[in-house]
């Protein structure tokens, strides 16, 4: 099975920062790498599918890129409603989530 | 619109099985695969496994086989999973969601449940 780890497992900064968050899977992953975010409480919301692709009606600050085993999300300029948590998961042969970036304001 | 509805809450006994319900509306039911995530609390996601609602052909990660029984009933559009032999490490919200592409099993999802959390407790 694919394992998927995700760094950092907290992150803590300020309004405007741009943020970053990888996952590097455990062999290539071909781009089948999608990102989620999830609010407390929360079902988790799709950001990013097949690396790079924005899903309809996120905010075009959300980015993803990578390739092979490695991949980022980048936020480009923090705003307060993006406090979450944020999970990878790779689907390029079956299912594995990230473990999780806590991600909150300074 | 798309709409994926779970059940409510649970409170089970050690050693007992209890089923979930997802309720899907607005798509075709048929043409859309459906997985399980289960989430303990605070942590991270895990997958459970998927089933296809026309064939009922089923997929599990082998964590779950023993402890996960996906099915369908598709004259009323629901999906269930039934968890057996329950323990305190399976308490957990469990979420439904479909598959974004039609009659594929992997790929990603952009309808989630509301979730279900199921409390194992004597």
């Amino acid at each position: 099975d694919i394992q998927m780890t995700q760094s950092p497992s907290f992150l803590s900064a300020s309004v405007g920062d741009r943020v970053t968050i990888n996952c590097k899977a455990s062999q290539n992953i071909n781009k089948y790498l999608d990102w989620y975010q999830q609010k407390h409480g929360e079902a988790p919301k799709l950001l990013i599918y097949n690396t790079n692709n924005l899903q309809t009606g996120i905010p075009s600050r959300f980015s993803g890129s990578g390739s092979g085993t490695d991949y980022t999300l980048t936020i480009s300029s923090l705003q307060p409603e993006d406090v979450a948590t944020y999970f990878c998961l790779q689907h390029s042969s079956r299912l594995t989530f990230g473990s999780g970036t806590k991600l909150e304001i300074k | 619109q798309v709409n994926l509805l779970q059940s409510g809450a649970a409170l089970v006994k050690p050693g007992a099985s209890v089923k979930l319900s997802c309720k899907a509306s607005g798509y075709t039911f048929t043409d859309y695969y459906i997985h399980w995530v289960k989430q303990s609390h605070g942590k991270s996601l895990e997958w459970i496994g998927y089933i296809n609602p026309n064939s009922g052909y089923t997929n599990y990660n082998e964590k779950f086989k023993s402890k996960a029984t996906l099915t369908v009933d598709k004259s009323t559009n629901t999906a269930y999973m039934e968890l057996s032999r329950l323990t305190s490490e399976d308490s957990a919200t469990y979420y439904c969601t479909r598959c974004e592409l039609r009659r594929a099993p992997y790929n990603w999802f952009a309808y989630w449940g509301q979730g279900t959390l199921v409390t194992v407790s004597s």
